[in-house]
């Protein structure tokens, strides 16, 4: 069964602080993994990594992925209260259904 | 807004009863998925159509079923409801084709949120 475990599962931090959210998985015929960014409606998508080693990054956010210790981690720089939310980390496998993980509650602080 | 809608947006029912939750996915893609999001599960992933037909099965219960219409759109059907199906139901959405660019990135619509009394 596939398996996905983000840690932590909540961060309080101050505005300006720089956060690392961590997700590993197990998953049969590993095709991607995806990050998600949750407020108070739908899932929103940030980013989708196939390769190990490859950084992606969109503004004060980047992922990078590793295949071999499966695992990915999700930094943030210079947080802002705008990004308090929950983070979500999805694998894709043997299914075309995503498996989350619990997600990681992400609070900023002013 | 990601192109994906659903109605209800809230529906409160009693235990017992049946409900029908409704998906149109964006303009052109050709999947839609269903997931169920409680407090203490995470989201997860129920069903998946494409083109109308049943693509893949995930932790759906029994007294749920789904179907997909020729226009695409999907319907989320459930019965017997329990207190434990009290959850956020999201539809999802993306175009799943091999050659696609948006083969694993799905598009989420805003949900429906379903209490069962």
């Amino acid at each position: 069964e596939d398996k996905v475990v983000q840690s932590p599962l909540s961060l309080v931090v101050h505005e300006g602080d720089t956060v690392t959210l961590n997700c590993s998985y197990e998953v049969t015929n590993f095709r991607s993994l995806l990050w998600y960014k949750q407020e108070k409606k739908a899932p929103t998508f940030l980013f989708m990594l196939t390769s190990s080693g490859i950084e992606k990054k969109s503004g004060r956010l980047s992922s990078i992925l590793d295949k071999k210790e499966l695992f990915s981690i999700l930094n943030i720089t210079a947080t802002q209260t705008g990004d308090s939310a929950i983070y979500l980390c999805a694998v894709t496998g043997g299914a075309d259904g995503l498996t989350f993980g619990k997600g990681t509650h992400l609070i900023i602080q002013p | 807004d990601s192109g994906v809608t659903q109605t209800p947006k809230h529906l409160i029912t009693a235990t017992g009863q049946r409900v029908t939750l409704r998906c149109s996915p964006r303009s052109g893609d050709l999947s839609v998925y269903w997931y169920q999001q409680s407090l203490d599960q995470g989201l997860q992933f129920l069903i998946q159509y494409y083109n109308g037909e049943e693509r893949a099965k995930g932790n759906i219960l029994e007294r749920f079923s789904a179907q997909q219409f020729p226009d695409l759109h999907s319907e989320l059907n459930l019965s017997s409801l329990e207190l434990g199906d009290s959850a956020l139901y999201f539809c999802a959405s993306n175009l799943n084709h091999e050659t696609g660019s948006s083969y694993n990135e799905q598009f989420f619509g805003p949900g429906t949120r379903l209490t069962v009394l």
